[in-house]
């Protein structure tokens, strides 16, 4: 099973800043094959990102992913009073499927 | 509009049997391939199940496996989940979520509902 391991568990941040969310791996997976959620308090989780570093369906461009191997990262270019909320990185390359425990991004 | 709506969520008691459904409309569900998704309170997502759109293709997690199947009937665009044999640590809620394609690459989560909560408590 491969475990990824989101850092760092809560980021604290002010508005218009920039949040770096990070996931590894605990073994080499191809790009194609990490995604990241976002979810609300109460809702269910929406897709923000696959194959690393496109954009969902309506994902502004705020949002953008990168990373290769073990090491992936989320960045939101400056944060909007709607982006503090749970976010989710998510490896579909082997079953089972797993996520990461999350990162909150959280408003300083 | 693309919706995806669970229930037969409830209380049950340990060893106990729960069967949920998930309604979809807005998309074609008989050429979707779906699966089951859980989160226990104040925790992270765990993927449950997988079908693939002609039921001939079902994975599980460990955690699940030989207690829970996962159905589906593309006549009712509907798919489901039998629980038997439920423990306190299946309590979480339940989410059926949509795989974006038939492709490798699309094995992501493309479309969710909202959710039943299944709590298995005496």
């Amino acid at each position: 099973e491969i475990v990824l391991t989101q850092s760092p568990g809560t980021l604290s941040l002010s508005p218009g800043e920039r949040a770096t969310l990070s996931c590894r791996a605990s073994q080499s997976i191809s790009s194609s094959y990490l995604a990241w959620y976002q979810q609300k308090p109460g809702q269910a989780p929406r897709l923000l990102m696959y194959g690393t570093s496109s954009r969902a369906t309506g994902i502004p461009d705020r949002f953008s992913g990168s990373g290769s191997g073990t090491d992936f990262t989320l960045t939101i270019s400056r944060l909007e009073p709607e982006d503090f909320v749970v976010y989710y990185c998510q490896q579909y390359s082997t079953t089972p499927w797993t996520f990461g425990q999350g990162t909150k991004v959280e408003i300083k | 509009e693309v919706q995806l709506v669970e229930s037969g969520g409830g209380l049950v008691q340990p060893g106990g049997s729960l069967r949920l459904s998930c309604v979809v409309s807005g998309f074609t569900f008989s050429t979707s391939n779906m699966n089951w998704v859980r989160q226990a309170p104040g925790k992270g997502l765990e993927w449950v199940s997988y079908m693939s759109s002609t039921s001939g293709t079902t994975y599980y997690a460990d955690s699940v496996n030989g207690r829970f199947t996962i159905s589906r009937d593309n006549a009712r665009n509907s798919l489901y989940l039998q629980m038997n044999s439920l423990r306190a640590d299946d309590t979480a809620v339940y989410y059926c979520a949509r795989r974006a394609g038939g492709s490798s690459l699309d094995r992501y989560f493309d479309y969710w509902g909202q959710g039943t909560l299944v709590t298995v408590s005496s």
